[in-house]
């Protein structure tokens, strides 16, 4: 079946502008991830999404980066205002089940290259 | 101090070397992933382990809980194993949001 898709591949946009990125996940998969790829910074974790549960914001890096994931499928992460240090690849992945002692394969998508000018 | 690090930072080898990249964690985990990341290509998951010993052809990946440590090895490496190989942790049950190790490049020279 079809990946993790996620939309646009490559953004470029002007500092203080507002971005959306989407995320489709996995058909049936109840968690959903986002990460961020910084040159120099390596992979972090943003938001976390699983079920009908409150969402894990604890990465996020500002109150200007924000994520909602409707109807427990596709997820968009927002960023308002971007500056440069955004500049970055935003992946996301999703997973079948979470929680107990068996934890599950993580699938990431292909990324969006988000660039700040 | 990093909650994961992986060593070495960089890996060159001939092709048809053993290879192992090792990877040390400080936090309690529920599971440690292996991911390979092909030069401007995605992330794929490799392994996931929280105990013993996996194998998926050329590729073997080991953990010893007490002593908070991972190895990856390569059997027989080819050029088309050369890729970024990152060490990543999840610290909570029910929540396997990943901490990830700085990655470790790997280049096989033909």
């Amino acid at each position: 079946g079809a990946g993790v898709s996620q939309s646009p591949s490559n953004k470029v946009t002007e500092k203080g502008k507002d971005v959306e990125l989407r995320c489709d996940p996995i058909s049936g998969h109840t968690a959903l991830y986002w990460y961020r790829q910084s040159l120099g910074q390596g992979l972090e974790f943003l938001i976390y999404f699983q079920g009908n549960s409150a969402p894990d914001k604890s990465g996020l890096p500002s109150d200007r980066f924000s994520a909602e994931r409707t109807g427990g499928s596709v997820s968009t992460l927002t960023i308002q205002r971007t500056q440069q240090e955004d500049s970055a690849v935003y992946l996301c992945a999703s997973s079948l089940r979470v929680g107990g002692p068996s934890t599950d394969t993580q699938y990431f998508g292909p990324g969006t290259r988000l660039t700040v000018l | 101090k990093n909650e994961v690090e992986q060593s070495p930072q960089n890996l060159t080898a001939q092709e048809g070397e053993f290879i192992t990249i090792n990877c040390s964690y400080s936090v309690g985990i529920s599971a440690l992933h292996w991911l390979q990341q092909h030069p401007g290509g995605g992330i794929v998951s490799l392994f996931m382990l929280s105990s013993g010993k996996k194998k998926h052809g050329r590729l073997i990946a080991t953990i010893n809980i007490q002593e908070k440590h991972s190895s990856l090895h390569i059997t027989a490496s080819h050029p088309r194993d050369s890729a970024v190989y990152i060490c990543a942790v999840s610290d909570n049950f029910g929540n396997e949001k990943l901490t990830f190790g700085t990655g470790t490049r790997l280049t096989i020279i033909p």
